[in-house]
């Protein structure tokens, strides 16, 4: 069984759309985060929910929705598409950080703008 | 705030080389510091953790690092070098207030045969 899963793998949409990637854990983790990495690796931090709530928001545009119905899941929404949206974006889980520190992660949902 | 620095984008040794990945944190002592993998086309996962139990910490893969506190650096080590060791590799730190992990910018590690 996949610890944290992400779907779509891959979307190719185009400017100016909207598009949703879900994110699900069976860990029993009580955080969840988003991270996009960029073409050059760079993984930065969108947002983190802990049991549900927004904990963490990281300057990111408007257009980026996260929703989290429940512990074990948290979907992105991205309205408004624009060409600098393309990277991989990362869902991870994790405990309390205080704990343990350590996150698991999901394969990653490439989104390719154009 | 808690940040590490990653030296080299790039590193590139032998099969059978020692591996030598390098990571320095912000000057206070962090609660925990990570280093994660990342090969092709998939997610992170965890390599080892420093979480001040022990200076010499080691992890999955035959990898290692040392939490050196003078010289405030986290550096990832392998004896010798395997080809499926090419990846990237990122240092990491709990920052924020245990609110969030920041992350290195990463250093990709290539195996000649």
């Amino acid at each position: 069984d996949t610890a944290v899963s992400q779907t779509p793998k891959y979307l190719v949409t185009q400017m100016g759309n909207d598009k949703s990637i879900k994110c699900e854990q069976n860990l029993g983790h009580d955080t969840m985060y988003w991270y996009k990495q960029d073409s050059k690796k760079f993984l930065k931090i969108m947002f983190s929910y802990n049991n549900k709530e927004l904990i963490i928001n990281e300057t990111v545009p408007n257009r980026f929705s996260p929703k989290s119905p429940d512990k074990a899941h948290l979907n992105l929404h991205i309205n408004s598409l624009e060409l600098g949206d393309s990277a991989v974006y990362f869902c991870a889980s994790s405990q309390e950080l205080r704990d343990t520190g350590e996150l698991f992660f999901g394969e990653g949902s490439r989104l390719t703008v154009l | 705030a808690q940040s590490v620095t990653q030296l080299g984008s790039h590193v590139s040794v032998s099969e059978g080389a020692l591996v030598l990945l390098r990571c320095n944190y912000s000057s206070s002592v962090p609660p925990y510091l990570f280093w994660y993998v990342q090969y092709p086309n998939q997610g992170l996962q965890l390599l080892l953790k420093y979480t001040s139990a022990a200076t010499l910490v080691k992890g999955i893969n035959g990898f290692e690092a040392e939490f050196k506190k003078s010289e405030t650096s986290f550096h990832l080590t392998k004896p010798s070098a395997h080809m499926s060791d090419a990846a990237e590799y990122f240092c990491a730190v709990v920052s924020g207030g245990y609110q969030k992990v920041t992350f290195g910018t990463g250093t990709k590690l290539q195996v000649i045969p």
